[in-house]
């Protein structure tokens, strides 16, 4: 059974550094893996899909690689700010419907 | 812009009652899911439906119930709510897959139900 797991499960840096989440999935059989944002008490937003044929894709100062092969996913973001503070959450879709979720990172970046 | 509306940000109702869940996305997806999200356990998928009046049993439809009688609506059933039943409620959506790929999910706001 896919397993999703994100390390580390919180982070707190200060405001201007470079910072990199990971992901990692047991099964590389995936169609997609998405990241997602959550705001306290809030839904997702979607920030970034990787189709399985993709190495990474990229949004402002988000960028998301997959390694497939290895079962990781890596999201950097550039210069934090205290904007960026939210939980980043991780899935994959391996069935083409339902996405399995890792747990969250719950980043803090302070001013 | 796709916009997944659930129809309560917060909801409290009583063991025994049998509570509705509304979800409607105005962007003519096939997909669409239930989730809900517990601190420590994360995101798990309830039910989840690719088609009118279709429904797939998720990882923890125990309890639960939906109803898809249109596209765009999509709504999760507590028969008799349980205190067990309290959580964040996500709904979702995605168009079919096509030329190979798999296109994103879109989620709502979420739907935090207490049950006393």
């Amino acid at each position: 059974k896919q397993e999703v797991t994100q390390i580390p499960a919180a982070l707190s840096v200060p405001e201007g550094e470079n910072l990199v989440l990971n992901c990692s999935f047991t099964d590389s059989a995936i169609y997609n893996l998405q990241w997602f944002r959550q705001d306290p008490g809030k839904g997702l937003t979607s920030l970034l899909l990787i189709q399985s044929s993709q190495r990474e894709q990229t949004s402002g100062r988000l960028n998301a690689s997959l390694d497939k092969s290895s079962g990781r996913s890596t999201l950097y973001i550039a210069a934090s700010q205290p904007g960026d503070s939210a939980t980043y959450l991780c899935a994959v879709n391996q069935a083409g419907t339902a996405l399995i979720f890792g747990k969250g990172t719950t980043l803090s970046v302070s001013s | 812009d796709v916009k997944v509306t659930q129809s309560s940000r917060y909801l409290v109702k009583r063991t025994g009652e049998k509570v509705f869940l509304e979800c409607v996305q105005d962007m003519d997806h096939e997909n669409m899911f239930w989730y809900r999200q517990d601190p420590g356990l994360g995101l798990r998928l309830i039910y989840f439906s690719y088609d009118v009046k279709m429904k797939e049993k998720g990882d923890i439809p125990e309890g639960y119930s939906v109803s898809r009688e249109k596209k765009e609506r999509f709504s999760l059933i507590l028969e008799s709510a349980s205190t067990n039943q309290t959580s964040m409620y996500l709904c979702a959506s995605s168009s079919p897959t096509g030329s190979g790929l798999r296109r994103p999910q879109h989620f709502g706001d979420g739907t935090r139900l207490s049950i006393l």
